[in-house]
């Protein structure tokens, strides 16, 4: 069935480290692909998304490309911060409803 | 624009008792999703609901139900609750569901 495998957690980095949080999915059809934010004691918030093959979502200096080759969408970012420290989840939509991730804790310490 | 807002924030019930819990929509999204989320399984589909009609469900026992009204709210209810229960129940809503699904803060559940 339709899913989505992410990035084991906890990541620790220091700031102004890059970031990567690995994501790959498994869909039939042309899915769209979000990333999504979740800070401590709130609900998740859209980062990003794709709704296509070879496109590239982009928010506050993180960068995710559709690539249909590989089934993926890497969450990038050249330079933490501090306030990034938070929860990340990316998410598959299939038409039919959304598929999550198990989420990647990043903590950016200074 | 209000975000969606959900009440109650938290919720502490025992054993075999019921709950309810409510999501708002944002004004003008008639879709809304029920999630789950756990440490261990992260986020898990409950449903969704679309101009008051079930569209989608996860795969969760029957204790689990919900229902959206005319004004697009919605409740979920778990019956006969259990200790596996306890979790963060997040609602979604989005203008129609093919779109962006925007995220409320939540309600925490535990169940004792």
């Amino acid at each position: 069935g339709d899913s989505v495998t992410q990035m084991e957690g906890p990541v620790t980095l220091s700031e102004e480290a890059f970031l990567t949080i690995n994501c790959t999915y498994t869909a039939t059809g042309y899915p769209s692909l979000f990333w999504y934010v979740q800070y401590p004691g709130e609900g998740l918030q859209l980062l990003l998304k794709a709704t296509k093959a070879d496109d590239k979502g982009s928010n506050k200096g993180f960068e995710a490309t559709y690539r249909k080759e590989t089934t993926s969408f890497h969450l990038e970012k050249g330079s933490v911060q501090v306030s990034d420290s938070a929860v990340y989840f990316c998410a598959l939509y299939t038409g039919n409803q959304f598929y999550f991730g198990t989420g990647t804790s990043l903590t950016v310490i200074p | 624009k209000a975000g969606v807002t959900q009440t109650p924030r938290y919720l502490i019930k025992t054993r075999g008792q019921q709950v309810t819990l409510s999501c708002s929509p944002i004004s003008g999204h008639r879709s809304v999703s029920w999630y789950q989320q756990t440490p261990g399984q992260g986020l898990q589909f409950l449903f969704e609901y679309f101009s008051e009609t079930q569209r989608n469900k996860g795969n969760f026992p029957g204790r689990f139900s919900g229902r959206q009204f005319s004004n697009s709210r919605s409740e979920m209810n778990v019956s006969t609750l259990e200790l596996g229960d306890s979790a963060l129940y997040l609602c979604a809503s989005s203008r129609v569901p093919t779109d962006t699904q925007y995220f409320g803060p939540g309600t925490r559940l535990t169940v004792l």
